[in-house]
């Protein structure tokens, strides 16, 4: 079963626009994780933020994480065309989890050129 | 360094048959994990595997099962295909211990097809 919800689940935005995607679950993580996928191929990791962190930089990526809401968000800054996939997050239960992720249904993202 | 390595891409099969489908993780790699992904349950956690020996486990029937060789590499078989196993399967290996045992690092996939 899925971990939690991720809202908008479908975002079309110009080029050159914010993007922010938000990720709601549902029980105590050790960490939460954005990845990317394109068209229905494999899933590219993005960034990593612990449970003790609240907000990470990746580039043109921000991540926010809100333990006592049970909600994270990505923020992508300036899109371009090349960002249009499907966004993910997923959710590690426990430090030693290893590759035991539960993932939120994702949001579909849209760059227009 | 060279990437996940899932094969084949792409399978038809028939109701009641079983398939084996293949992952070779990255270099050095010790943890394999597998994930089905569908439009209507979405990506979900099957097993993983650590140094041959499954570690966790997710809630799928029986006939989903797996295993995994002394060179990290890990194979998945579904027995007594259904339509609903219709899916794309993909695996994804990290170093599975140390400070960056979380990132997993996922394949192509798998594109089964069930007919």
């Amino acid at each position: 079963s899925q971990q939690g919800e991720e809202d908008p689940q479908a975002l079309s935005i110009q080029e050159g626009e914010n993007a922010t995607m938000n990720c709601s679950y549902k029980t105590s993580i050790n960490n939460l994780q954005w990845y990317r996928q394109n068209s229905g191929r494999g899933l590219v990791h993005l960034i990593l933020i612990r449970s003790n962190e609240r907000e990470k930089h990746s580039g043109r990526l921000r991540v926010t994480l809100d333990t006592s809401k049970k909600s994270s968000s990505l923020l992508i800054t300036a899109s371009r065309a090349a960002d249009t996939a499907s966004y993910f997050c997923a959710t590690a239960p426990w430090a030693n989890a290893g590759n035991m992720l539960t993932f939120g249904g994702g949001t579909r993202l849209m760059v227009k050129p | 360094k060279a990437g996940v390595t899932q094969t084949p891409r792409y399978l038809i099969k028939t109701r009641g048959q079983q398939v084996t489908l293949s992952c070779s993780p990255i270099s050095g790699h010790r943890s394999v994990s597998w994930y089905q992904q569908t439009p209507g349950q979405g990506l979900q956690f099957l097993f993983e595997y650590f140094s041959e020996t499954q570690r966790n486990k997710g809630n799928f029937p029986g006939r989903f099962s797996g295993r995994q060789f002394s060179n990290s590499r890990s194979e998945m078989n579904v027995s007594t295909l259904e339509l609903g196993d219709s899916a794309l399967y993909l695996c994804a290996s990290s170093p599975g211990q140390g400070l960056r045992l979380s990132e997993a690092f996922f394949g192509q996939g798998t594109r089964l097809t069930v007919v």
